[in-house]
C-alpha cells in the first residue's frame, strides 16, 4: 500500500491561481490515474478531475490535474479562483491490492 | 439520474452492531462497482469497501473480518454490515458508484451518521 500526502491548507486571493499537491510515497504516481474531489461543507464530495487531468462534464475549465513523474506528485490548479472555490480538496488513487486511497484532505481557503 | 439514499445510521455501544442501507435508483447496483467511504467528524475522507459487479469484496485494513459489503439486487440496495464496532469508526457514512473499471466515484450519497459510544 501507498500515502498519498497533501497539504493541510492552502490559502489564495481572488481571481489569482492556486496549486495542491499530492504526493506519492511509494511506487510511481504514473503507475495509477489520480482523481480530485471537491468537498464543501455538510456536502458529499463531487468529482472535479478524473484520470490525471479529465475534467468531468460541468466542471469549468478554471480546474485543472496534472501529473509530475520526477516529483511523484499530481496537482490540481485552479485558476481565476471565486469564493465558491472555497472548500476541502481530495486526491484518490488505487492500488494493486483493489483498495482506493485517499490524500489527507487540503483545506482551501479564498480570501 | 442517479441517487443513492443511505440509511441505518445512528447511535450504538462500543462492540454492536449495524447495519446500513444504499437504495439506488437511476442505476443498477448489481452491475456496477459500489463503495463505502467514510469520514469521521473533522476528518477526511477513508474508502472502506467496494463490491464488484462480478461479486468480488474487499476491504480497508481498517474494517476487514468485522465489516461486510453486499447487496440484493431485487431491492436494488447495497449493505454494510457492521459488527464489534469501535468508537473510531464513528464517521458519516457514503455510499458511491464508482466508474466502471476506472477505480474513481462517480456519484455519492449524502451520507448517514453513525456514533459509536456508551
Amino acid at each position: 500500500n501507498f500515502m498519498l500526502t497533501q497539504p493541510h491548507s492552502v490559502s489564495e486571493s481572488p481571481g489569482k491561481t492556486v496549486t495542491i499537491s499530492c504526493t506519492r510515497n511509494s511506487g510511481s504516481i504514473a503507475s495509477n490515474y489520480v482523481q480530485w474531489y471537491q468537498q464543501r461543507p455538510g456536502s458529499a464530495p463531487t468529482t472535479v478531475i478524473q484520470e490525471d487531468n479529465q475534467r468531468p462534464s460541468g466542471v469549468p475549465d478554471r480546474f485543472s490535474g496534472s501529473i509530475d513523474s520526477s516529483s511523484n506528485s499530481a496537482s490540481l490548479s485552479i485558476s481565476g479562483l471565486k469564493t465558491e472555490d472555497e472548500a476541502d480538496y481530495y486526491c484518490q488513487s488505487y492500488d494493486s491490492s483493489n483498495h482506493r486511497v485517499f490524500g489527507g484532505g487540503t483545506k482551501l481557503t479564498v480570501l | 439520474d442517479v441517487q443513492l439514499v443511505e440509511s441505518g445510521g445512528g447511535l450504538i455501544q462500543p462492540g454492536g452492531s449495524l447495519r446500513l442501507s444504499c437504495a439506488a435508483s437511476g442505476l443498477t447496483v448489481s452491475t456496477n462497482y459500489m463503495s463505502w467511504v467514510r469520514q469521521a467528524p473533522g476528518k477526511g475522507l477513508e474508502w472502506v469497501s467496494v463490491l464488484y459487479s462480478g461479486g468480488s469484496t474487499y476491504y480497508a485494513d481498517a474494517v476487514k473480518g468485522r465489516f461486510t459489503i453486499s447487496r440484493d439486487n431485487s431491492k436494488n440496495t447495497l449493505y454494510l454490515q457492521m459488527n464489534s464496532l469501535r468508537a473510531e469508526d464513528s464517521a458519516v457514512y457514503y455510499c458511491a458508484r464508482e466508474r466502471r473499471l476506472k477505480y474513481f466515484f462517480e456519484n455519492w450519497g449524502q451520507g448517514t451518521l453513525v456514533t459509536v459510544s456508551s
